[in-house]
């Protein structure tokens, strides 16, 4: 099946640092999304990128689907960013189309 | 729109004993998931359905494990009997067909499980 590698697996930044998350996968996708996972548990979706920029404040992503990757911009960023950061994919090839398949996460934190 | 509801957020229970988490979609959503996020496996898809229909439960560990989806608005999954070792976060999610970001995954706040 699809893989999905995150790096680095641990970030540690001071308040107010810029930051690059990337996510690579292994095969096409027709679905792709960046989860904030807070210290409470929570899964908060960020962005659905399958291609292309967005933004969202202080957030970024960019995907660039003919190579495989994405990455995640955190701007000027605040200890309230402190968590983990999980990319995740649905493969666009017949029969994985349900599955949102996780990547292992960044785990971010940001210092005051 | 709430979002997708689980419950119990938390429960601790003895091993043995039946557990049943259930999860309210979001509504016009027809496609729902079960993921159990665990230290050692990290958020991992248990099984996932359709307009109600199971598609994929590869994902569900072993015989003890049972997910329904007997309606669009309503799921369970159930563990009978529990184990020590099913202690994780379960998560249900939700998502419609639709195209662009509607294809997005919605997660629920999770239902902490605790087998003693």
């Amino acid at each position: 099946g699809i893989q999905v590698e995150q790096s680095p697996p641990d970030l540690i930044l001071q308040e107010g640092a810029n930051s690059t998350l990337r996510c690579n996968f292994s095969d096409s996708v027709n679905n792709l999304q960046w989860f904030h996972q807070n210290p409470w548990g929570q899964l908060i979706n960020l962005f659905y990128i399958p291609s292309g920029t967005k933004q969202n404040g202080r957030l970024s992503a960019t995907t660039v689907a003919t190579e495989r990757y994405s990455l995640l911009y955190i701007s000027s960023s605040q200890t309230t960013d402190s968590g983990v950061y999980f990319c995740a994919v649905r493969g666009s090839l017949r029969g994985s189309q349900g599955n949102l398949i996780f990547g292992k996460g960044t785990k971010l934190s940001v210092k005051p | 729109d709430a979002g997708v509801i689980q419950s119990p957020r938390h429960e601790v229970t003895e091993m043995g004993q039946e557990v049943t988490l259930r999860c309210k979609p979001i509504s016009g959503h027809d496609y729902l998931f079960w993921y159990r996020q665990t230290m050692m496996r990290g958020l991992e898809l248990l099984i996932y359905f359709n307009n109600n229909v199971p598609i994929d439960d590869s994902g569900m560990p072993e015989d003890r494990f049972s997910a329904k989806m007997p309606n669009a608005s309503f799921s369970t999954l159930k563990i009978q009997p529990s184990e020590p070792r099913d202690s994780a976060v379960y998560f249900c999610a939700s998502s419609s067909p639709g195209q662009g970001s509607g294809n997005t995954i919605y997660f629920g706040e999770g239902s902490w499980l605790t087998v003693v």
